[in-house]
């Protein structure tokens, strides 16, 4: 079945550390997304990519590195710079061809980052 | 930024009747999404109505968008307990050359059995 995933479900860092957000796609879509949800919040982009190697800045891009080295794979790091990193962790994709606008986001189940 | 908002924040229906959740936004738009989250989930695409549509139908769901208003609406009609999950709306703006969903704030919606 094709489909979105993330790994992993829950994810624990300490003070200091970077992390690395999992996401894997085999859908064929060429854009990626990720965004954070904070608690009866809704969502906010962090990074989104549209094509192999690019990817733009959302609106709450500091603190977090994405990269996108195969149209499959769009893997978030969550850097030290992050002062408030606990929410969960969204990441999507969709296609871009013709008419992409006529289609909607496939999501994965998300990651739960916690700082202990 | 978030800059669709939904209305209300929370809602808490019986089964069997209509939920109506809206939204409203700023900016042009190329069209207008609407999504569910279970508690804990991921988001699951619902509907999708583009800025040259007025109404659109899916199984339950009816969407409105007026753009002269900048809104948009959700009707859940016939409610059922398995409804119960946040409702967002979502755009893409068309004057900001982002190609990415804009996502509401979101309507808890509650159905009592």
């Amino acid at each position: 079945d094709g489909g979105i995933t993330q790994s992993p479900k829950y994810l624990f860092r300490k003070e200091g550390q970077n992390v690395t957000l999992s996401c894997e796609q085999n859908l064929n879509h060429d854009a990626m997304y990720w965004y954070r949800q904070d608690p009866g919040q809704g969502l906010r982009l962090i990074y989104y990519s549209q094509i192999v190697n690019d990817f733009q800045k959302g609106d709450i891009a500091e603190g977090y590195s994405v990269s996108r080295e195969k149209k499959e794979s769009f893997p978030l790091t969550v850097t030290s710079a992050q002062k408030n990193p606990t929410a969960f962790y969204l990441c999507a994709s969709s296609t871009q061809g013709p008419g992409f606008l006529n289609y909607g986001y496939t999501f994965g189940s998300g990651t739960r980052l916690t700082v202990v | 930024s978030q800059q669709g908002e939904e209305d209300p924040q929370a809602l808490s229906i019986q089964e069997g009747e209509n939920a109506t959740m809206n939204c409203s936004y700023k900016t042009s738009i190329n069209n207008l999404q609407w999504y569910r989250q279970n508690s804990g989930r991921g988001l699951v695409h619902l509907i999708l109505i583009r800025s040259n549509e007025r109404e659109k139908h899916s199984g339950r769901l009816r969407v409105t968008l007026d753009t002269s208003k900048k809104s948009s609406s959700l009707l859940i009609t016939a409610s059922r307990a398995a409804d119960t999950a946040s409702y967002f709306c979502a755009t893409v703006f068309g004057d900001t050359g982002r190609r990415a969903l804009t996502f509401g704030s979101g309507t808890r919606l509650q159905v009592q059995p």
